[in-house]
């Protein structure tokens, strides 16, 4: 059964610092994974799908990388802004074909 | 660009009742998800669907649980008689390949649902 764990549970940072978010799953054999920001009360969004064959991905600011060996994901954010402030979740697909979400770290990033 | 809609944005029912909560799946995706959140809590799979059936389902859909897609847009979940922890918010997601496709999950917005 994947388990998935993000550290660090919350952050908080003045902007324009560069950020790290890490994710553990315990299941490798995964065909890809997806970063995904959450908002208070909404539904989430999309950031980065990265494959097992990749080992970065870039969309703008961001950058996920994926060790799959280690059951290792990082979600990388140059240059934050108060925008950037969400809970970042890690989904890798678990057993068949759901993504088992992460319970996400809490970023605030002050102005 | 196109969105999973999900429709109402919140329901509010009386335990023991039933409600229907209804999403729109991007056009041309083939493959259907629900997921839930208790606030607070992590996001959980409930159950996944695929031509027409059931392709997999946690331990939590259990048979007070059934999704249908009644026409060619729609995506429903029924719960047949509500409980108080059965209070959450409802996401429904959906994608246009399989897990082995390396394409994106989409979301909708989803509904809170609030059983009294």
């Amino acid at each position: 059964k994947q388990e998935v764990t993000q550290i660090p549970a919350a952050l908080s940072v003045p902007e324009g610092e560069n950020l790290v978010l890490n994710c553990s799953f315990t299941d490798s054999a995964i065909y890809n994974l997806q970063w995904f920001r959450q908002d208070p009360g909404k539904g989430l969004t999309s950031l980065l799908l990265i494959q097992s064959s990749q080992r970065e991905q870039t969309s703008g600011r961001l950058n996920a990388s994926l060790d799959k060996s280690s059951g290792r994901s990082t979600l990388y954010i140059a240059a934050s802004q108060p925008g950037d402030s969400a809970t970042y979740l890690c989904a890798p697909p678990g057993y068949g074909q759901n993504f088992v979400f992460g319970p996400g770290t809490r970023l605030s990033v002050l102005p | 660009e196109p969105e999973v809609t999900q429709t109402p944005s919140h329901q509010v029912t009386q335990m023991g009742q039933e409600v229907i909560l209804r999403c729109v799946p991007i056009s041309n995706h083939l493959y259907f998800y629900w997921y839930r959140q208790i606030l607070g809590q992590k996001v959980e799979f409930l159950v996944s669907f695929y031509n027409n059936e059931i392709s997999e389902k946690s331990e939590i859909f259990d048979d007070q649980f059934s999704v249908e897609r009644p026409d060619g847009s729609n995506f429903t979940l029924k719960i047949r008689s509500t409980k108080l922890e059965d209070s959450a918010m409802y996401f429904c997601a959906s994608r246009r390949t399989g897990p082995a496709a390396n394409e994106k999950l989409f979301f909708g917005s989803g509904t809170q649902l609030s059983v009294l």
